[in-house]
């Protein structure tokens, strides 16, 4: 069973700052998976990344994926409170298709 | 509707009640899913239906019975519930049942036991 660790488990940052968040595992993932969960609502995808030192943007948010596959990274440029959630990552185990969620960071902006 | 659905939004029962969870999905979706998230913990997948036939139960205990009727709903039956049971029941689908595939969640149960 390979287990996501997600840190810091929680996070309260004012507006405009950056942060990173990370996501560990000691095993190897064939697609990782960013969500982000508000408040009385179901997690969102944000982005899968399925190659190992990939990186991706969308918009403030940059991913990462480790080179080898085992790690991911989210960088937030410029927070601001709507970015206020529960940021969840998701591993699809390498050997066996199982899907793993980690605990999650919450992630607090304060205006 | 649009997207995943779920009912009731919150529900509180005893220990010696049965009540059901309902999820619909309006997507087209060939995949449907029912996860636990308890405080602090990590999302824990609990049945797994692709083409309307059970592909997965992780381990869950018999006073959890899932239903999937037909592509679009998906209830979870519950009986004699644990207090350790308090926790939000997430239905999700996908376009098939490969875990790679982006899941779309409904807005979850809040299910308190007494």
């Amino acid at each position: 069973t390979q287990l996501l660790e997600q840190s810091p488990q929680f996070l309260s940052i004012q507006e405009g700052e950056n942060l990173t968040v990370y996501c560990n595992s000691s095993s190897v993932f064939s697609s990782l998976q960013w969500y982000r969960q508000e408040p009385g609502e179901g997690p969102v995808l944000l982005v899968t990344v399925v190659t190992g030192g990939e990186v991706k943007k969308l918009k403030r948010l940059t991913f990462q994926f480790g080179d080898a596959r085992k790690d991911s990274s989210l960088h937030i440029t410029a927070a601001q409170p709507g970015d206020t959630g529960l940021y969840l990552c998701a591993g699809v185990a390498y050997n066996n298709n199982d899907m793993r969620f980690g605990a999650g960071t919450r992630l607090t902006v304060k205006p | 509707e649009t997207g995943v659905t779920q009912t009731p939004r919150h529900l509180v029962m005893g220990m010696t009640n049965k009540k059901s969870l309902k999820c619909e999905q309006h997507l087209g979706h060939n995949a449907m899913y029912w996860y636990k998230q308890s405080a602090k913990k990590p999302l824990e997948l609990m049945f797994v239906y692709s083409l309307e036939e059970r592909v997965e139960n992780n381990s869950v205990p018999s006073r959890f019975s899932p239903e999937c009727p037909n592509s679009s709903h998906l209830f979870l039956h519950l009986h004699t519930l644990q207090p350790e049971d308090s926790a939000l029941y997430l239905c999700a689908s996908s376009q098939d049942g490969d875990r790679r595939t982006e899941q779309y969640f409904g807005p979850g149960t809040r299910l308190t036991v007494t």
